[in-house]
Formats: C-alpha cells, sequence, structure tokens
C-alpha cells in the first residue's frame, strides 16, 4: 500500500498562485503502473476531481480548471506537484493526492490538506 | 453541478441494510467501471468498491457494489454505528474527458 502526504502553504492570497507537494512512498512514482491525481474538497460541499498525470508527464486536467492547473512529476524526489492559478475563494477546499493504481479508482489517497484564500 | 445524482441522505436501524444509489448516463457510468469511496466525518476518503462491484483487501463483504445500465448502487448490511459516513460513487466520464464523482450521501445509523 503506497503513502502520500500532501504539504504547502495553508493560506493563500486572491489572485495568487496556489502550489502543493504530494510525496509518496511505498513505492516509486517513477512506476508504469500508477497515475497520480489530485481532488479537492470545499469546505461542508463535496468531491471534485482536478487532474491526473502519469509518470512520463502525459497529463489529464478538469475541463473547468485546466486553464489553471498545472500536476507535474518530480521522480527525483518521488514528489508529485499541484499549480492551481489566479486562486479567488471559491478555491478554498481540501485538497487530497491520491493514486490510480487499477483502472480508474483512486486506491490511496493521502490525509489532505486545508488551503484557504484570503487576504 | 455533478453529473452522477446519489440521495442527500438514507438511515437505518444497526444490524439493517442501506442502499445508496447512483445514476448517471451512457458517458459515465454506463460505459466505465464505478468506483465507491467512504469518507468518516473529518477524514480522506476511502475506497470501498472498485470496477462496479471489487472489494479492495480489507474491506468486509458487508460492503457490495452492483451496476446496471446507466446506474450504480451500494449496498450496506449488517449496519454498525462505524459505518456513518458519507459515501460518494465515481466514474470517468468519456464526454467530459473527466472524473466525476456523485453528489454523495450520508448515512445515518438511528
Amino acid at each position: 500500500q503506497l503513502q502520500l502526504q500532501e504539504s504547502g502553504p495553508g493560506l493563500v492570497k486572491p489572485s495568487e498562485t496556489l502550489s502543493l507537494t504530494c510525496t509518496v512512498s511505498g513505492g516509486s512514482i517513477s512506476s508504469t503502473s500508477y497515475y497520480w491525481g489530485w481532488i479537492r474538497q470545499p469546505p461542508g460541499k463535496g468531491l471534485e476531481w482536478i487532474g491526473h498525470i502519469y509518470y512520463s508527464g502525459n497529463t489529464y486536467y478538469n475541463p473547468s480548471l485546466k486553464s489553471r492547473v498545472t500536476i507535474s512529476v518530480d521522480t527525483s524526489k518521488n514528489q508529485f506537484s499541484l499549480k492551481l492559478s489566479s486562486v479567488t475563494a471559491a478555491d478554498t477546499a481540501v485538497y487530497y493526492c491520491a493514486v490510480v493504481a487499477g483502472t480508474t479508482e483512486f486506491d490511496d489517497w493521502g490525509q489532505g490538506t486545508l488551503v484557504t484564500v484570503s487576504s | 453541478q455533478s453529473v452522477l445524482t446519489q440521495p442527500p441522505s438514507v438511515s437505518a436501524a444497526p444490524g439493517q441494510k442501506v442502499t445508496i444509489s447512483c445514476s448517471g448516463s451512457s458517458s459515465n457510468i454506463g460505459n466505465n467501471y464505478v468506483s465507491w469511496y467512504q469518507q468518516l466525518p473529518g477524514t480522506a476518503p476511502k475506497l470501498l468498491i472498485y470496477e462496479n462491484n471489487k472489494r479492495p483487501s480489507g474491506i468486509p463483504d458487508r460492503f457490495s457494489g452492483s451496476k446496471s445500465g446507466t446506474s450504480a448502487t451500494l449496498g450496506i448490511t449488517g449496519l454498525q454505528t462505524g459505518d456513518e459516513a458519507d459515501y460518494y460513487c465515481g466514474t470517468w466520464d468519456g464526454s467530459l474527458s473527466a472524473y466525476v464523482f456523485g453528489t454523495g450521501t450520508k448515512v445515518t445509523v438511528l
């Protein structure tokens, strides 16, 4: 079972860029068996898929966020990252990183990190 | 607004059974595997069911999944107080080219 841990600032100002990192342990981020993803959950609301990345760099983004999202992989650190630009209060959420090890399901999740957008 | 619709809440007494529906369309449930996730209060979601009806290691057989056409169902038998949580379905949507989650269902044990 893979372990994932999110890290990054808990407070971001409006119009700035949200940056989070997910550190993977118990497996290699370069494995051809996995896709790496980000999901978010606004307070009191449901889950929203942000995007996936394959170790090769192939990415898949939520169309509603695509213009503002970048997901990247750092194989040397066994990490992958999320950048979300031009944030507003609507981007306030708990952000989760997760791994897809099978077909499309998210098999393992990080504990999540709350990011608040506020001046 | 989610393309997968779930009932906001279901409830039953301990030991009873509940079912949670997830309604979609041919672009998502109709042509892709469905997964189910359990989110206990204050915790990250956890995979309960994958590929419509398979359980990951460690998930008790009280939890079951099924799919028919453009709908999927999660069943929980022998309901326990520890099952009180939010439950989400999820699948790939080929038209949106996006992974989509259901609206979520809160299970209450009476």
